[in-house]
C-alpha cells in the first residue's frame, strides 16, 4: 500500500473557524491532489500540486487554499469554514511518468461544519 | 471543456449476471488517460485500470473487462458473472497531459444482490 496518511480523520467544527487538513506521503511522489466527495457529485478536484511550492486550482477551489513546503506534505486550509464545506476529503498522490495519473488515495477525512 | 459522464447513477443486478458500467468523456486533448476506480462500502478508493488515448485495445482482467472506443469517446467497464463483493461505487476518470489534472465522473453505485 502507498504510504499516504491524512489527518485528522474526523473533525467537527463550527462555521467561521479555520480548519487545516494534512496529507503526508512517504513515497516521494511529485503530484498531490485534494478532492472532496459529496453525494451526487462524485469526486471533485479542489487543488493540486505538481511540486514543492507549485500548486494550481481545481474545479471547486473557492474557499480553500493549499500549501506544499515539502515534498511529503500537502496542506488544505479552509480559512473560514462554512456548512457547504461539510464533506469527505481525500488526498491522492501520483508519481507521474510511466505511472501518469495512477492515483493512490488516502483514507479520507470527514469534516462536519455546524 | 473536459468532462466525464457516468449516466448510470445506480444499478442493481442479481449475482452471476453480467453488468456494464458506462463512461463517456469529453476532451480536446489528443493525449490523455482514462481510469476506473472502485470504492467499496469501506470507503477507500482502489485503482482498477489505466488506458492511454493511443491504445484502443480492449483489456480483460479476470471477470473485469474494459472497452475503449475513441470514436464514441467511451470507456465502458464490464463485470462478468458478478459477485456480491463487486458491490461498490465505481468511478471513471480522465487525465489530461496538458494540465496534470484528473477529473472524475459522479460515479455509479452498483448493487449485486445475492
Amino acid at each position: 500500500d502507498a504510504g499516504i496518511t491524512q489527518s485528522p480523520r474526523h473533525k467537527v467544527t463550527e462555521t467561521g473557524t479555520p480548519v487545516t487538513l494534512r496529507c503526508h506521503q512517504t513515497e516521494n511522489h511529485r503530484y498531490m491532489y485534494w478532492y472532496r466527495q459529496d453525494p451526487g457529485h462524485g469526486l471533485r478536484l479542489i487543488h493540486y500540486s505538481y511540486g514543492v511550492k507549485d500548486t494550481d486550482k481545481g474545479e471547486v477551489s473557492d474557499g480553500y487554499s493549499v500549501s506544499r513546503s515539502k515534498t511529503e506534505d500537502f496542506l488544505l486550509t479552509l480559512e473560514s469554514a462554512t456548512s457547504s464545506q461539510t464533506s469527505v476529503y481525500f488526498c491522492a498522490i501520483s508519481d507521474g511518468g510511466a505511472n501518469t495519473g495512477e492515483l493512490f488515495f488516502g483514507e479520507g477525512s470527514r469534516l462536519t461544519v455546524l | 471543456a473536459q468532462k466525464v459522464t457516468q449516466a448510470q447513477t445506480e444499478i442493481s443486478v442479481v449475482e452471476k449476471e453480467d453488468v456494464t458500467l458506462d463512461c463517456v468523456y469529453e476532451t480536446r486533448d489528443t493525449t490523455y488517460y482514462l481510469f476506473w476506480y472502485k470504492q467499496p462500502p469501506s470507503g477507500e478508493l482502489v485503482f482498477l485500470i489505466r488506458r492511454n488515448s493511443f491504445d484502443e485495445q480492449n483489456e480483460i482482467s479476470g471477470r473485469y473487462s474494459w472497452n475503449f472506443q475513441k470514436s464514441t469517446s467511451s470507456f465502458n467497464f464490464t463485470i462478468t458473472a458478478s459477485q456480491v463483493v463487486d458491490s461498490a461505487v465505481y468511478f471513471c476518470a480522465l487525465f489530461m497531459n496538458r494540465d496534470d489534472k484528473i477529473i472524475f465522473g459522479k460515479g455509479t453505485r452498483l448493487h449485486i444482490l445475492p
